[in-house]
């Protein structure tokens, strides 16, 4: 079965950070592009940032450039993102997400996501 | 950055009924980059459709995308209850992805 289990989520002061990461399996990680999505409680979704397969190119969202770092680790099968200098509005549930293999560019594989909670 | 807007905010049918969802650019989408989720209360999204009109996998062909330049619209022909969720558009550009900000679909 494939599977993408997001974990480091918790509270954290505004200021702090924290790191999460995406274990996978079931698939052969490397071949994959991946990506981070959040949601606000009540809200949509927003994506966060990507990373190619090679862990080169990642992207961000221009909410968290300057403050989170995507990574990947190819032969751990996993996923991270470190995330420093955390606001009110960081608070989300935050999903780790496959790409298709096919550059469509969807999203075919998610976690059950990890919750964020940003508060004094 | 593209903006797409999602229309219908809540759309509340019977089962049975066919559902249309809306979704427009704030300018072109390439078709190929085009995807819809669907969302249940608590759980995580599902790819629905990419390419603007291929299912994914064990999607049922109730499911059904189409559309292209600024606007693209996802139909749910003969809904059931189990249809109820919130749906999402998105598209991907320049390395950037962007999500609509959703339409509640509520079976009555």
């Amino acid at each position: 079965d494939v599977q993408l289990v997001e974990s480091g989520g918790g509270l954290v002061k505004p200021g702090g950070s924290l790191r999460l990461s995406c274990a996978t399996s079931g698939f052969t990680f490397s071949h994959y592009n991946m990506n981070w999505v959040r949601q606000a409680p009540g809200k949509g979704l927003e994506w966060v940032s990507s990373i190619l397969r090679s862990g080169n190119f990642p992207s961000y969202s221009d909410s968290v450039k300057g403050r989170f770092t995507i990574s990947r680790d190819n032969a751990k099968n996993s996923l991270y993102l470190e995330m420093s200098s955390l606001r009110d509005e960081d608070t989300a549930v935050y999903y780790c997400a496959r790409d298709s293999l096919d550059q469509y560019y969807a999203m075919d594989v998610w976690g059950q996501g990890t919750t964020v909670t940003v508060s004094s | 950055e593209i903006v797409l807007t999602q229309s219908p905010g809540t759309l509340s049918l019977s089962p049975g009924e066919r559902a249309t969802l809306s979704c427009t650019a704030s300018q072109t989408v390439s078709s190929t980059y085009f995807a819809w989720y669907q969302q249940k209360s608590g759980q995580a999204p599902r790819l629905l459709i990419y390419g603007a009109s291929s299912r994914a996998t064990d999607i049922p062909d109730r499911f059904s995308g189409s559309g292209s330049g600024t606007d693209c619209t996802l139909t749910i022909s003969r809904l059931e209850p189990e249809d109820s969720a919130v749906y999402y558009c998105q598209q991907y550009a320049t390395s950037q992805y962007t999500f609509g900000q959703g339409t509640k679909l509520e079976i009555k």
